[in-house]
């Protein structure tokens, strides 16, 4: 059985870095890309990105590019999103999400219990 | 970028009822358009993918239709667990833009 596990909720302060992973198991995890969804309080989805467990190849959101970096360790079988400067605005859930098939461009039909993160001073 | 429009933003009907959600993209998508539920609290759930192909254990009276530009996700005969928030999404080779959701009361 497919699972993905993400990381707890994050409580962080302006300007401090953030690193959350998305945890996978249950298929053979170098075969598929990671999404990113974001979702802020009481607001719709946004996509963010996409990384590919195979060769870290990404595509993010014009919306997020430079704002966010996407990873993955393939010897965890984990993704990762992280933050270098987080601001008041990036208070979120943030799922990760695996596409139905290996390409990147493919709904997502597995998804992460999401991490909730919130900045505030 | 392709935006996704969504109609209406908030739909109020009764168990039993059909409703039909729309989902316009600013530009051809050709049927790469998906459909996702999501209820309060809870992680989105995929309904429909490629425009009309139901996910496996999602209930048949969800069903999709469309292409281009134009999109319509049917609820037939709506229940009381149909009571959430939907939202279509275009995939593509450099993204995933989402709708802004559409909010279905019961």
């Amino acid at each position: 059985e497919v699972h993905l596990v993400q990381s707890g909720a994050e409580v962080k302060k302006p300007g401090e870095s953030l690193k959350i992973s998305c945890q996978v198991s249950g298929y053979s995890f170098t075969n598929y890309w990671i999404g990113w969804v974001r979702q802020m309080p009481g607001k719709g989805l946004e996509w963010v990105g996409i990384i590919s467990l195979r060769d870290s190849d990404t595509r993010y959101s014009l919306s997020f590019q430079g704002q966010v970096t996407m990873s993955v360790d393939k010897s965890i079988s984990t993704a990762y999103l992280q933050w270098s400067s987080l601001k008041a605005s990036d208070t979120a859930i943030y799922y990760c999400a695996r596409p139905r098939g290996v390409t990147n461009y493919d709904a997502y039909n597995m998804w992460g219990q999401g991490t909730m993160v919130t900045v505030s001073s | 970028d392709i935006q996704m429009t969504q109609s209406p933003s908030t739909l109020s009907a009764s168990v039993g009822d059909r409703v039909t959600i729309t989902c316009r993209a600013s530009q051809n998508i050709y049927v790469w358009l998906a459909w996702y539920q999501q209820k309060p609290g809870k992680v989105p759930n995929l309904l429909i993918y490629k425009t009309s192909y139901l996910e496996s254990g999602v209930p048949s009276r969800f069903s999709g239709s469309g292409s281009g530009t134009e999109f319509t996700l049917t609820i037939n005969s709506l229940q009381p667990d149909d009571s959430a928030t939907y939202y279509c999404q275009h995939y593509h080779n450099n993204g995933g833009t989402f709708g802004q959701g559409t909010k279905v009361e019961i």
